[in-house]
């Protein structure tokens, strides 16, 4: 399978733990995004990057959570001190970009969060 | 920021009939995207539609990007009911160099067979 692959699908952790996602994009696609989904809502943006870049911040993302990708290639998204409410899922898409701005984001199959 | 009104949010239908969805916004988009979500699953992109106008079909799916560019409608035909699921709408805008979408809260739809 070639698609967005993201892991683990599934974390339960306590309030104040330090949790960390993995998302593998599509091989030639050098635009990798971070959404956050909760429930009864559509995704909402996060932040993403060009290859190693990470180029847009949402006012989403505080200064608790922290996205890196280091080769241009896999991305993590760290929460740290999770709180109750980053439970969501969090989601990860990737595109490739020529020299128009505009293209369809392809989705992993997500990342459920649950902080009791 | 922008935001995207989808409506209707829920819909209960006979298996056989046609679906209509839609979408409007405040802001203009240079792209609109479907995408069909499962329980427990990420989006799955449906349609995509790069220009105002654009009328585009995937098999029983017809989507069409509006005119002002900010809106866009998707009909589903003779649902089955294997299209149970959550369909967003997702405008795309380009700008300074930046592109992301954002994302309806969804229509729901349930399929009576």
């Amino acid at each position: 399978d070639t698609g967005v692959s993201q892991n683990p699908r599934h974390k339960i952790t306590k309030r104040g733990q330090n949790v960390t996602f993995r998302c593998d994009p599509i091989s030639e696609h050098n635009r990798l995004y971070w959404y956050r989904q909760t429930l009864g809502q559509g995704p909402e943006f996060l932040t993403y990057f060009q290859n190693e870049a990470q180029l847009e911040k949402s006012r989403l993302l505080s200064d608790r959570f922290s996205a890196e990708r280091p080769k241009g290639s896999f991305s993590t998204l760290e929460i740290q001190r999770t709180e109750q409410g980053d439970s969501a899922m969090y989601l990860c898409a990737s595109r490739y970009t020529l020299a128009t701005n505009t293209g369809e984001l392809f989705f992993g199959e997500g990342s459920r969060l649950t902080v009791l | 920021g922008q935001q995207l009104n989808q409506s209707p949010q829920s819909m209960f239908i006979q298996e056989g009939e046609d679906v209509s969805m839609n979408c409007t916004s405040s802001s203009i988009f240079n792209t609109w995207l479907w995408y069909k979500q499962d329980p427990g699953e990420g989006p799955v992109l449906l349609i995509a539609l790069y220009k105002a106008g654009e009328l585009t079909s995937n098999g029983r799916l017809t989507a069409q990007f509006g005119i002002t560019r900010k809106d866009s409608f998707l009909n589903i035909s003779a649902s089955i009911p294997s299209d149970v699921g959550i369909y967003f709408c997702a405008g795309g805008y380009s700008g300074a160099g930046s592109y992301q979408l954002t994302f309806g809260k969804g229509t729901k739809l349930s399929v009576i067979p």
